[in-house]
């Protein structure tokens, strides 16, 4: 079965850092792997989704990795802005299931 | 387009009680699911439906019973309340059941749910 760890549960970072979330599971035949965004008291949105084939993704000032042979994918936030505070999770497609992490809860202060 | 709509927003039952959370969306999706998300823990697939007509259990189908009579509708009963199923609960839809880039997954805002 597969687990799915974020670490830290939360990060507080002033504004304009930058900053990496980070994932682990541990089967690494997975298909793909997504990463959320949720805001409070909302449902969650989809930021990327890399393919097992690929080692990163971009959009925007977001990055993600992957390196599936150790079970990692990070979430690279560049110039952090108090928009991006949210919880952001992992969710890695294996087995024909998708399993997620608890999420990892951003603050960006002004 | 309202994308996936969800009903009630709160919730609070006695244990023993039953109740429909409703799901909608308009999108044309084929796949729908149900998730249950718990403090300290990710989501937990519940039940979902590739179709309509066809339904299937997820991780936690236990005390959970959904139908899909359109490819619109995918309610989630609670046949008799327990404490332990207090929790918020998601519904989504796509176009596939496997995520693939291009095919976001679309979910609702949540049914926060509090069993006494």
């Amino acid at each position: 079965k597969q687990e799915v760890t974020q670490i830290p549960a939360a990060l507080s970072v002033p504004e304009g850092e930058n900053l990496v979330l980070n994932c682990s599971f541990t089967d690494s035949a997975i298909y793909n792997l997504q990463w959320f965004r949720q805001d409070p008291g909302k449902g969650l949105t989809s930021l990327l989704l890399i393919q097992s084939s690929q080692r990163e993704q971009t959009s925007g000032r977001l990055n993600a990795s992957l390196d599936k042979s150790s079970g990692r994918s990070t979430l690279y936030i560049a110039a952090s802005q108090p928009g991006d505070s949210a919880t952001y999770l992992c969710a890695p497609w294996s087995n024909n299931d998708m399993r997620f992490g608890a999420g990892t809860r951003l603050t960006v202060k002004p | 387009n309202a994308g996936v709509t969800q009903t009630p927003k709160f919730q609070v039952l006695k244990t023993g009680q039953s109740m429909t959370l409703q799901c909608a969306q308009d999108m044309n999706h084929e796949y729908m699911s149900w998730y249950r998300q718990d403090p300290g823990m990710g989501l937990r697939l519940i039940h979902y439906s590739v179709g309509a007509g066809i339904t299937d259990q997820g991780e936690v189908p236990n005390g959970y019973n959904v139908s899909r009579s359109t490819t619109e509708d995918f309610p989630l009963r609670l046949l008799s309340a327990a404490p332990s199923q207090t929790s918020v609960y998601f519904c989504a839809s796509s176009s596939t059941r496997t995520p693939i880039k291009g095919d976001t997954q679309y979910f609702g805002p949540g049914t926060r749910l509090t069993v006494l």
